[in-house]
């Protein structure tokens, strides 16, 4: 069955980095375009970041373009997320998701990784 | 982007009543791709329907998504307490894909 279980989160200063990991298992890795959403805390869904299955193509919300980058590695069935000059507005649970057909449709998500930006 | 409205905001109903959510787009959805979440207590969300008005994998068939362009419903015909989630509306037609704010369903 697919399985993602993300990892990498914790608790980081204005301006800093983080980078976050998905371990894919269950299925064709890079048969599928992959996708990051985040959850603010008590708030609803946003959309990040998604990359396709083996073309190195990515998109990014206006919210993180240029200072978030997405990738993968298919060799090890890994998706990530690196995370640099984070915002207090980054803070939140970060999840990572299988995508149905080209993007942007989640099919399947991991149980999300929590990222808390603070001084 | 496209703005999605949800409502009501919260839904307090009692088991084997039936659930309606509505889910109004800003500009038209084209070929229907909408799709609809469920979000339990402390868990990842769930995918429920997609195109509108196909199931995902698993889902009980109490569960049904209508509508096209820009106004779309999700209905659960007989709550069940295990029910009890936020639902989230999600247009995957057009960059950036947008969520609604979702709806809240309680259970009496």
């Amino acid at each position: 069955q697919v399985q993602l279980v993300e990892s990498g989160g914790g608790l980081v200063k204005p301006g800093g980095s983080l980078r976050l990991s998905c371990a894919a298992s269950g299925f064709t890795f890079s048969d599928y375009y992959m996708s990051w959403i985040r959850q603010a805390p008590g708030k609803g869904l946003e959309w990040v970041s998604y990359i396709s299955g083996s073309s190195p193509y990515a998109n990014y919300a206006d919210s993180v373009k240029g200072r978030f980058t997405i990738s993968r590695d298919n060799t090890k069935n890994s998706l990530h997320l690196q995370m640099d000059s984070l915002r207090v507005e980054d803070t939140g649970v970060y999840y990572c998701a299988r995508d149905r057909g080209g993007g942007w449709l989640h099919e399947h998500w991991g149980q999300g990784t929590l990222v808390t930006v603070s001084s | 982007e496209i703005v999605l409205t949800q409502s009501p905001g919260t839904l307090s109903l009692s088991p084997g009543e039936r659930a309606t959510l509505s889910c109004r787009a800003s500009q038209s959805v084209s070929s229907n791709y909408l799709a609809w979440y469920q979000q339990k207590p402390g868990q990842a969300p769930r995918l429920l329907i997609y195109g509108a008005s196909s199931r995902a994998t698993g889902i009980p068939d109490r569960f049904s998504g209508r509508g096209s362009e820009t106004d779309f419903t999700l209905t659960i015909s007989r709550l069940e307490p295990e029910d009890l989630a936020i639902y989230y509306c999600q247009q995957y037609t057009r960059t950036p894909p947008t969520f609604g704010q979702g709806t809240k369903v309680e259970i009496k």
